[in-house]
């Protein structure tokens, strides 16, 4: 059984520019959420989607936009690159049960991006 | 503002020792996890802790929580190299699914 994937795993891009970042989640899973984690910090929540939809949303400016796909896939969009994106990228996706809320979330690897 | 501190920040202690970090939250929530991240890696799941009182071992871990005092502790017994690692408690505010994450607690053993 796959776990959550990411790609790519590592990225250069240069400020002003747009990067787009992908995920598969697990399998059986329906719920994707995005992390940013700066060098030596913990995760930032970025985002959540469910049923192709961002239910929640953390405290990013909205140069910073996802997508959920019907095979429960996601991408992360971010524009405007600034040199402060660098940082790696996780992805982590959970399964969503009526009166439950989410399980554990399973985090995919990450990509790194280093913005120039 | 939401917050979740973790301490020690960093822990440096000798195989066979036992030691406590500590989570505290400063808004209500159910529910704590805490995770293991090795250097350049992704984040494991350790726990989940679902409840007042909930206590949950694996291995040299044993992790427990008090939502009253917004406070879980992630206790490590005997530890070995292999626990080197940094650690991460987690919280859901409210069951919003804006995941807030702690510090980490950066964890060295020394052989």
């Amino acid at each position: 059984d796959a776990g959550v994937t990411q790609s790519p795993t590592h990225l250069i891009k240069t400020r002003g520019q747009q990067v787009t970042l992908r995920c598969s989640p697990k399998s059986g899973h329906d719920t994707v959420s995005w992390y940013q984690q700066a060098l030596g910090q913990g995760p930032q929540f970025i985002f959540q989607y469910y049923e192709e939809e961002e239910r929640q949303r953390g405290n990013f400016p909205d140069r910073f936009s996802g997508h959920q796909f019907p095979n429960y896939s996601s991408e992360l969009n971010v524009n405007a690159l600034l040199l402060g994106d660098s940082a790696l990228y996780l992805c982590a996706s959970s399964q969503y049960r009526q009166g439950f809320g989410t399980d554990t979330q399973y985090f995919g690897p990450g990509t790194r991006l280093t913005v120039l | 503002e939401l917050k979740v501190e973790q301490n020690p920040l960093f822990l440096s202690m000798q195989e066979g020792k036992n030691y406590t970090i500590y989570c505290n939250y400063s808004t209500t929530s159910d529910r704590l996890y805490w995770y293991r991240q090795d250097p350049g890696k992704s984040l494991e799941s350790l726990f989940v802790l679902l409840s007042n009182g909930a206590v949950k071992q694996e291995g040299r871990l044993m992790a427990s929580l008090d939502t009253k005092a917004r406070l879980s502790t992630l206790h490590i017994t005997a530890a070995v190299h292999d626990l080197s690692a940094t650690y991460f408690c987690a919280v859901d505010p409210q069951g919003t699914y804006k995941y807030i994450f702690g510090t980490g607690t950066r964890l060295k053993v020394l052989a």
